[in-house]
């Protein structure tokens, strides 16, 4: 099984703020990877799909990387909607999600 | 629209089986893949399992906390699709969802596209 490891669990910015979330794939998934937003009482939201494809409506600020093994998903300017937790998740087998990473805002 | 209502859930005794629902309106769900998907409260994502399509041989995958005991099944009469659990353990306590998956450009399926609003199941003595 595909194990996903997210980095870090928690992270406090201030708004305006660059972030960067880390997603790791036990072995490779090539670029079948999706990244989602989820805020508390909420259903998740799917952000981008194969890796740095963002789907409509997505803020341009959300941008997504990586290939293989490792990947990120960024906010370029960290604003008060986004804070919420972010799971990344494969399906290059199967799938499977990383455990979550909390942003909240400073 | 896409329209997913999940339905069914409630509070079942260890050992006991429920089997949960979801009703599609703007899909029609034999063209597609579904996934469930569960949330422990105050936990993370995790997946349940698949189904896909009926032209893709409608094959259903399991991950192994699950396997053998969760099935998912489709009534193409009725647009819904199903999630059958038994033996259930107080682990599985959780919000279930229903999910499309998403198809790209090269055909291949990933990324829950869209959610059901969630049904709630409570396994405990």
């Amino acid at each position: 099984d595909i194990q996903m490891t997210q980095s870090p669990s928690t992270l406090s910015a201030s708004v305006g703020d660059r972030v960067t979330i880390t997603c790791r794939a036990s072995q490779s998934i090539s670029t079948w990877l999706a990244w989602y937003q989820q805020k508390p009482g909420k259903v998740p939201k799917l952000l981008i799909h194969k890796a740095s494809i963002l789907e409509n409506g997505v803020p341009s600020r959300f941008s997504g990387g990586g290939s293989g093994t490792e990947f990120t998903l960024t906010i370029s300017s960290l604003q008060p909607d986004d804070s919420a937790t972010y799971y990344c998740q494969q399906y290059n087998s199967y799938r499977t999600f990383g455990q979550g990473t909390k942003v909240e805002i400073k | 629209e896409v329209q997913l209502v999940d339905s069914g859930g409630g509070l079942v005794k260890p050992g006991g089986s429920l089997r949960l629902s979801c009703a599609a309106s703007g899909i029609t769900l034999s063209n597609a893949w579904m996934s469930w998907v569960r949330q422990a409260p105050g936990k993370g994502l995790e997946w349940v399992g698949r189904i896909k399509s009926k032209t893709d041989g409608g094959r259903t995958d399991y991950p192994a906390p699950v396997k053998g005991r969760f099935t998912i099944s489709r009534d193409d009469s009725k647009n819904t699709l199903y999630l059958q659990m038994n033996s259930l353990e107080t682990e599985d306590t959780a919000v279930y969802y229903c999910t499309t998956e998403r198809r790209d450009s090269s055909g291949w399926y990933g990324g829950a596209d869209y959610w059901g609003q969630g049904t709630l199941v409570t396994v405990s003595s």
